[in-house]
């Protein structure tokens, strides 16, 4: 069973400060997705993490896959009010027929305090 | 718009009604798949779709759910003699051949009484 823990479960921070949210596990993944959730909505997708080591940037956001595929952060600079949410790491177990299936973590809720 | 989309939005049910969900993927979207998220929990895999073959069910999926997709376009799921912890939000999602990218609906939100 793929297990993927994410790190911290609640933050609650200042407009302007920095934060950086972990995934992590003991498995490989094919690719790694994160996705930011609204209260009663479906997840968005932010962006896919495909190789070991990539760095893929969306406007204020950094998102980095580990060298062994393993684990990945998102980091998020200047937060602001509107990146309140929960934010969802899901990967796709690499080996075997996953058939693309996606194992999320327990995400992680961002209050971004004005 | 040519996302995702689910229907109903809200369900509300007596235990022991039997309710079904219907999904509407992306048009080109060949592969379909089914979560289930309850409060405080990231989405849980129910069961998969590559066009009309259902290729895989998650042990979560017990014999009072059945899905489809007949024509391998839109799959409907299915809950028989639903039970309060089938309460929870039903999140349909799509992927196109060859792609990475999930796309999520807005989710069926489920509440048995």
């Amino acid at each position: 069973t793929q297990l993927l823990e994410q790190s911290p479960q609640f933050l609650s921070i200042q407009e302007g400060e920095n934060l950086t949210v972990y995934c992590n596990s003991s498995s490989v993944f094919s690719s790694l997705q994160w996705y930011r959730q609204e209260p009663g909505e479906g997840p968005v997708l932010l962006v896919t993490v495909v190789t070991g080591g990539e760095v893929k940037k969306l406007k204020r956001l950094t998102f980095q896959f580990g060298d062994a595929r393993k684990d990945s952060s998102l980091h998020i600079t200047a937060a602001q009010p509107g990146d309140t949410g929960l934010y969802l790491c899901a990967g796709v177990g690499a080996g075997g027929t996953s058939y693309g299936k996606l194992t999320f973590g327990q995400g992680t809720i961002l209050t971004v305090h004005p | 718009d040519t996302g995702v989309s689910q229907d109903p939005r809200h369900k509300i049910t007596k235990r022991g009604q039997n309710v079904t969900f219907r999904c509407d993927p992306i048009s080109e979207h060949n592969r379909l798949y089914w979560y289930r998220q309850t409060l405080g929990q990231g989405p849980e895999f129910l069961t998969y779709f590559q066009n009309e073959a259902q290729l895989e069910k998650s042990r979560l999926l017990s014999d009072r759910f059945s899905a489809e997709r007949p024509k391998g376009s839109f799959s409907t799921l299915e809950i028989q003699r639903t039970e309060q912890g089938d309460s929870a939000m039903y999140l349909c999602a799509s992927r196109g051949q060859g792609r990475y990218e999930q796309y999520f609906g807005p989710g069926t939100r489920l509440t048995v009484t």
